[in-house]
């Protein structure tokens, strides 16, 4: 069954570093997501990506947050200068349209 | 601001008994709700989507319904197995491919 997959599994990384979190979405869908979810908390929408176009963003996605499809495959997200609050789980998601299917995620510890 | 709630943050039934879990929601209806299942430190796995226009949905143990009336969908687990056990999250949807909108979850633990 076709699935998302995200690296690393975990990132350890200082504050102010940048930082690049990949994912391949499931290969015949069109949208995709990422969410995050800090530790004992709810899972959050970050951005939403179609057409190699942002599509919908949250107030948590300001710029030190960007997002690329730098090929047929991978789909990014790039930290540009981390802080410790970006220290949560990182999901990616892609659709066709409506089923939301996510990745195993990407544990970011901001240090 | 859409306000969601899941029924309790944790539920603990016998096994073989059929779990049921709530969620509830204020303000506009959504298109469509989700349901997922989350295991600690992995990320949601997709069970069940019900539309606005669907009362109920089933596959295979589970059963989900969905009243735009009261605001609430119920999620169900027949014959509830240990392996069940897991958090259960709702997600809500407001049109194709927008972004969904989780509650804060059930923790489920079937004991034997």
């Amino acid at each position: 069954e076709p699935e998302v997959t995200q690296t690393p599994s975990h990132q350890v990384t200082q504050m102010g570093q940048e930082v690049i979190l990949r994912c391949v979405p499931i290969s015949n869908h069109l949208y995709f997501y990422w969410y995050r979810q800090i530790l004992g908390q709810k899972v959050e929408f970050l951005v939403s990506f179609y057409n190699n176009e942002i599509s919908e963003k949250s107030e948590i996605f300001d710029d030190q947050f960007s997002v690329e499809r730098p090929d047929g495959s991978n789909f990014t997200l790039k930290i540009r200068s981390t802080k410790l609050e970006d220290s949560a789980m990182y999901f990616c998601a892609s659709s066709d349209p409506k089923e939301q299917y996510f990745g195993p995620g990407t544990r970011l510890t901001v240090t | 601001s859409q306000k969601i709630e899941q029924n309790s943050e944790a539920l603990n039934i016998q096994e073989g008994k059929t779990a049921t879990l709530t969620c509830n929601y204020t303000n506009y209806s959504p298109a469509y709700l989700q349901w997922y299942r989350q295991d600690p430190g992995r990320g949601p796995v997709f069970l069940l989507l019900i539309r606005e226009n669907e009362k109920e949905k089933r596959k295979e143990r589970l059963k989900v319904t969905f009243d735009t009336t009261l605001k609430q969908s119920l999620f169900h687990i027949t014959a509830s197995q240990p392996a069940d056990s897991a958090t259960y999250l709702c997600a809500l949807g407001y049109s194709s491919a927008s972004k969904i909108i989780f509650g804060s979850g059930t923790r489920l633990s079937i004991r034997p």
